[in-house]
């Protein structure tokens, strides 16, 4: 299947401070990427979608200001988390399609963002 | 109503058992679906796509599609302790100019040897 990576696997940064999550579609061009979150025993929820070239579609009740999203080619999607506190904590996981409408996703590793 | 639902679970079934999980979904134009496999502190792997109704079986997986129901369930045949997981449902969805998937809570299945 597709492989996508994701970068850095494990962050843990100070509060205030921003980071930068990097997915890549190492073997194919991602028309389509999505960013997830997921807490502790929950499910992943959606919090954006990102088309090559143009801005990101933010689901309702994440703020597009905190959360930066670029994908500026068809292989690099890069999530940058804005000020970080500590209820940012969580597991990111990007995913990304070659197909329109992202119906086939490929799901990164993963990122485990600690702020303290 | 949730767009997308599964029992939480946990669900524990005895090794070599068949294991059901069922989720239902509330948006009748969707067209895809999908189930992942979710271990701890990893992220999900495909497990089974479906499109059309029926059964489509891969290996020790079988996937059932009714749309006029709005149910999809996977059966995990000769369960097996490595299939310990949390299973994610997830539904294709359209939304204005593009479609989304939308994941389910995911039930947690516990197979005991």
């Amino acid at each position: 299947g597709a492989v996508v990576s994701q970068h850095p696997s494990r962050v843990i940064c100070k509060s205030g401070t921003s980071v930068k999550i990097e997915c890549r579609s190492l073997d194919f061009q991602a028309t389509t990427m999505f960013w997830y979150r997921q807490f502790p025993k929950q499910s992943l929820m959606l919090m954006a979608t990102s088309n090559e070239g143009s801005k990101a579609t933010y689901e309702q009740g994440v703020e597009k200001d905190k959360f930066l999203i670029n994908h500026a080619s068809l292989t690099l999607s890069t999530l940058t988390v804005t000020s970080a506190h500590p209820e940012d904590s969580s597991f990111y996981i990007c995913s990304a399609s070659d197909l329109a409408g992202g119906r086939r996703q490929y799901f990164g590793p993963g990122t485990r963002l600690t702020v303290t | 109503q949730k767009e997308v639902e599964q029992n939480s679970g946990p669900l524990s079934v005895p090794e070599g058992a068949i294991a059901s999980l069922n989720c239902t979904y509330s948006d009748r134009v969707s067209q895809s679906f999908f189930w992942y496999r979710q271990y701890s502190g990893k992220s999900p792997e495909l497990i089974m796509s479906i499109y059309s109704n029926g059964d489509k079986e891969d290996g020790r997986f079988t996937a059932q599609l009714n749309k006029a129901s709005q149910y999809v369930s996977l059966l995990i045949r000769d369960s097996q302790p490595s299939d310990s997981a949390t299973y994610l449902c997830a539904v294709n969805t359209q939304r204005t100019s593009y479609d989304k998937v939308i994941f389910g809570p995911g039930t947690s299945l516990s197979v005991i040897p």
